[in-house]
């Protein structure tokens, strides 16, 4: 298996834009997560999913943030509008079992101008 | 609140040298805890889990320990190389009830091997 894949790797955009990050899970895994790390607060989950079905939100920053997961295979993370301090990287991450081993993707660095 | 501490926040040693990362948890009630290792640019990869009943657990030249009583848990280095530069991060799991679990993230030990 290709292990998780992420999508775009780095995205530089000015503020006000819209960003999506893209995430392919490993195939048959039924977890899937999103998190951000920046230096200051080290990785923090922003949603998870199981099954497709968002289970826990609470830690998505504001509505600005939105996560989707239309089928079993794909995944996206949507900020608009897009503001520097949203700058980190995301990572996407799957499991087989909800307490299982995760499996991270090599993450999207997004820099916000 | 659960939290996971980890120690030192930064580490230097020479090649060959060994080394332990710390981390203390307060996590409730406790289902696992992983050592994640996190090359720069990279995304962590899992190194090992131990549950409420080891003690010990090794992988390589990698080994865990873990006190469910004190609630800490190390990560022994030996015989250390370049390649073992990176971030080390302590992962703990909680048993939220109805087969739900929530993850907490230490912040990371970073560690250089320098020759």
């Amino acid at each position: 298996d290709a292990g998780v894949i992420q999508s775009p790797r780095h995205e530089v955009t000015e503020m006000g834009q819209e960003v999506t990050l893209r995430c392919k899970p490993i195939s048959g895994h039924n977890s899937l997560f999103w998190y951000r790390q920046t230096m200051m607060r080290g990785l923090e989950l922003l949603i998870y999913f199981n099954n497709n079905v968002p289970i826990d939100d609470s830690g998505m920053p504001e509505d600005r943030f939105s996560a989707k997961m239309p089928n079993a295979s794909f995944s996206t993370l949507k900020i608009q509008p897009s503001e520097p301090r949203d700058s980190a990287v995301y990572f996407c991450a799957s499991s087989l079992l909800r307490a299982g081993e995760l499996f991270f993707g090599e993450g999207s660095r997004l820099t916000v101008l | 609140k659960n939290q996971v501490e980890q120690s030192p926040q930064s580490l230097i040693i020479l090649e060959g040298k060994n080394c332990t990362l710390q981390c203390n948890y307060t996590v409730s009630p406790f289902s696992n805890l992983r050592w994640y290792k996190q090359d720069t640019g990279r995304g962590p990869v899992s190194l090992t889990i131990m549950t409420f009943s080891e003690n010990t657990k090794s992988n390589g030249r990698y080994t865990a320990t873990l006190d469910a009583d004190t609630k800490q848990s190390s990560l022994h280095i030996t015989a250390s190389q370049l390649s073992d530069s990176a971030s080390y991060i302590c992962v703990v799991s909680a048993n939220s009830g109805a087969g739900s679990y929530q993850l907490t993230f230490g912040k990371g030990t970073k560690l250089s091997v320098i020759p």
